[in-house]
């Protein structure tokens, strides 16, 4: 199992360049989330998905956009790339069972530089 | 408003003291979980402990030891006789179950530095 992976693992974008951060879990959760991680912060959630088809907003949603079109993936988007988006994105997947919720397994994130 | 509250920004110690961090959560919630995860300078996350609001059994793992009070929000964390290997970032999070899509809360993180 390869766990949760991200693609691509480093990118600079310049201001108002657009791209799309790849999430995939093979462990068949249905959760996904997707973080950034700035210093002194914490993660924050940006968007979560709940399951295959469906997305949500977490606390920092502004500028970013997600699809989970497939149950094993979960794309973040930046459609104008701002200097403020700089930072390192993680994704993560988690499962549940009988309304017990799991640990979340975190793929090893993407480092976005925006100039 | 913080849900989860890491008081102390950063721990140094020398090597094999013990050393405990702080983690204080806020929720209404009767369910809710509690985690703790380690990020080492390679910057990956991992995954420590998982805790449950109806269990306040304190842990032990190894060196790792962990101290759940619900009477006090809190869910502190002790290495002892720490290691350089210990050196991170641990983060302390919560999730508030079902109700709230098991999304995680972290807090800011404490950055634990290990000297030989």
């Amino acid at each position: 199992n390869a766990g949760v992976t991200q693609t691509p693992k480093f990118r600079v974008l310049k201001t108002g360049q657009s791209m799309t951060l790849l999430c995939a879990q093979d462990m068949n959760h249905e959760y996904m989330y997707w973080y950034r991680q700035d210093p002194g912060m914490g993660l924050r959630l940006i968007h979560y998905s709940v399951g295959e088809g469906t997305t949500a907003k977490g606390e920092v949603p502004d500028g970013y956009n997600v699809s989970r079109l497939k149950k094993q993936n979960f794309l973040l988007g930046l459609e104008s790339a701002a200097p403020s988006q700089t930072s390192v994105y993680f994704c993560a997947s988690s499962s549940w069972t009988g309304g017990t919720t799991y640990e979340q397994y975190f793929g090893p994130g993407t480092r976005l530089t925006v100039t | 408003a913080q849900k989860v509250t890491q008081a102390q920004t950063e721990i140094s110690v020398v090597e094999k003291e013990d050393v405990t961090l702080d983690c204080v959560y806020e929720t209404r919630d009767t369910t809710y979980y509690l985690f703790w995860y380690k990020q080492p300078p390679s910057g990956e996350l991992v995954f420590l402990i998982r805790r449950n609001s109806f269990d306040e059994q304190n842990e032990i793992s190894g060196r790792y030891s962990w101290n759940f009070q619900k009477s006090t929000s809190s869910f502190n964390f002790t290495i002892t006789a720490s290691q350089v290997v210990d050196s991170a970032v641990y983060f302390c999070a919560l999730s508030e179950g079902m109700t709230n899509d098991y999304k995680l809360s972290f807090g800011a993180g404490t950055t634990v530095t290990v000297r030989a």
